[in-house]
């Protein structure tokens, strides 16, 4: 299966300011997926990332808060622009290789304060 | 549009008790459907996954049978024991290389 590099584990912010994770896979794949989880709650998808085109993003979610760059096959960013409180919440990337599943980085936990 | 749901939570038993955690799905076409366990403070781990009607997946004790009839994909596992305390979550997949869609989450509590 995948092995997918997630960063950072964790962090504190400011409100207004904007943080920006990575994600890191060992293999060649085709969409990548960001989802938000906020404090016990469920997976919500924020966007698919698919390399070469603007991502596509969920009802709810805009590029304008959360940006998302896919430059190649292998890594992809996600902002959380602006941040305010109730942006607060685990995000994590998700990639599907083809007959091993859905796997997913460690998570992001975010604070912002 | 395509959903799953998940029996309400927590769910508290004792040690080598029987476990079953509900789910139903509604989705078109034939998904793929899949038991995630996220332990306290960890990420998503895949527990078990099936592609398609009658399929049973298995891992670690715990099965689960795709039931088309039913839309039903219920988590069991014979003899639960403290380390299987987590919150377990449902999913579907419409189709290959789109993304999941979760349930609510069922946490689970183990006591000795």
């Amino acid at each position: 299966s995948a092995v997918i590099s997630q960063k950072p584990s964790r962090d504190i912010c400011q409100r207004g300011t904007s943080l920006t994770i990575q994600c890191q896979v060992d293999s060649q794949v085709t969409m990548m997926f960001w989802y938000r989880q906020q404090p016990g709650q469920s997976l919500t998808l924020i966007a698919t990332a698919n390399q070469g085109s603007e991502a596509t993003y969920e009802s709810g979610f805009v590029i304008d808060k959360f940006p998302i760059s896919r430059p190649n096959l292998t890594f992809s960013t996600l902002t959380v622009s602006n941040m305010s409180p109730e942006d607060s919440s685990i995000y994590l990337c998700s990639v599907d290789l083809q007959g091993y599943g859905y796997t997913f980085g460690s998570g992001t936990r975010l604070t912002v304060v | 549009g395509d959903s799953v749901t998940q029996m309400e939570g927590p769910v508290t038993l004792s040690e080598e008790a029987f476990l079953t955690i509900n789910c139903t799905y509604t989705a078109t076409g034939y998904p793929s459907l899949f038991w995630y366990v996220q332990y306290p403070g960890e990420g998503l781990q895949l527990l078990l996954k099936a592609t398609k009607a009658d399929d049973k997946g298995s891992n670690k004790g715990f099965e689960a049978t795709y039931r088309k009839e039913t839309t039903s994909f219920h988590l069991e596992k014979g003899s639960v024991q403290v380390s299987d305390s987590a919150v377990y979550f449902c999913a579907l997949s419409i189709q290959a290389g789109t993304a999941l869609i979760f349930g609510k989450g069922t946490t689970l509590s183990v006591s000795s």
